[in-house]
């Protein structure tokens, strides 16, 4: 199996404050880890990549001071929305890979951001 | 970068139907092409993808076809029923190098073609 899990699977925060999102490979050494944001209705956009022990590697046009990325294990890596505002709020979702191509999604995390 | 376009981007079909949709890639590195199924607040499930090395791929009522000339794939979907209503979500992806060396596939989406099959 492949089984990749994300948590919390939903929350609410203030504006200004900080929201820690986990992603966890539970049956599999993840190489690497990505983590996507979605909007209603639209695709998914990759923010990062991530392996274990290095630093993300972010896309264009996404914030690395704002988001993020630790990647401390190869099971664990976690996404920290810093500063949060209204305009963050969003369907964030992980996947891992165990090398190959493929990738493994996690159920996603909604952020809402009052 | 890969760029990644899908058409169209909302489909409509009885059921019993067949569906069709298409996508297109840039870059001719991709090897790897997944199709996602997404249903209202879950994950991306994969179900069906094909390499490069393979022209088509078919698991029961749903297939895949690429044509890496003119680097467009589809996925076909035949004898639809109400519960394959859903968003659908294609992907491209070529190997990348990270700044360690590691190589990883990276996947590149396209819009989503949101699937009704009316009853």
């Amino acid at each position: 199996g492949a089984v990749v899990s994300q948590h919390p699977s939903w929350v609410i925060c203030k504006s200004g404050t900080s929201v820690k999102i986990e992603c966890r490979s539970l049956d599999f050494q993840a190489t690497t880890m990505f983590w996507y944001r979605q909007f209603p209705k639209k695709s998914l956009m990759l923010m990062a990549t991530s392996n274990e022990g290095s630093k993300a590697t972010y896309e264009q046009g996404v914030e690395k001071d704002k988001f993020l990325i630790n990647h401390a294990s190869l099971t664990l890596s976690t996404l920290t929305v810093t500063s949060a505002h209204p305009e963050d709020s969003s369907f964030y979702i992980c996947s891992a890979s165990k090398g190959r191509n493929e990738q493994y999604f996690g159920p996603g995390t909604r952020l809402t951001v009052t | 970068g890969e760029n990644v376009e899908q058409h169209p981007s909302t489909l409509s079909v009885q059921e019993g139907d067949s569906a069709v949709i298409k996508c297109t890639y840039s870059d001719s590195a991709s090897n790897y092409f997944p199709w996602y199924k997404q249903e209202l607040g879950k994950r991306p499930q994969l179900i069906i993808d094909i390499r490069s090395n393979v022209g088509e791929k078919k698991d029961q009522r749903i297939a895949v076809t690429l044509n890496k000339t003119a680097k467009h794939f589809s996925l076909h979907i035949t004898e639809t029923q109400p519960e394959d209503s859903a968003v659908y979500f294609c992907a491209a992806s070529p190997n990348v190098l990270n700044a360690g060396g590691t190589s990883y596939g990276k996947l590149t989406f396209g819009q989503g073609t949101i699937l009704t099959v009316h009853p």
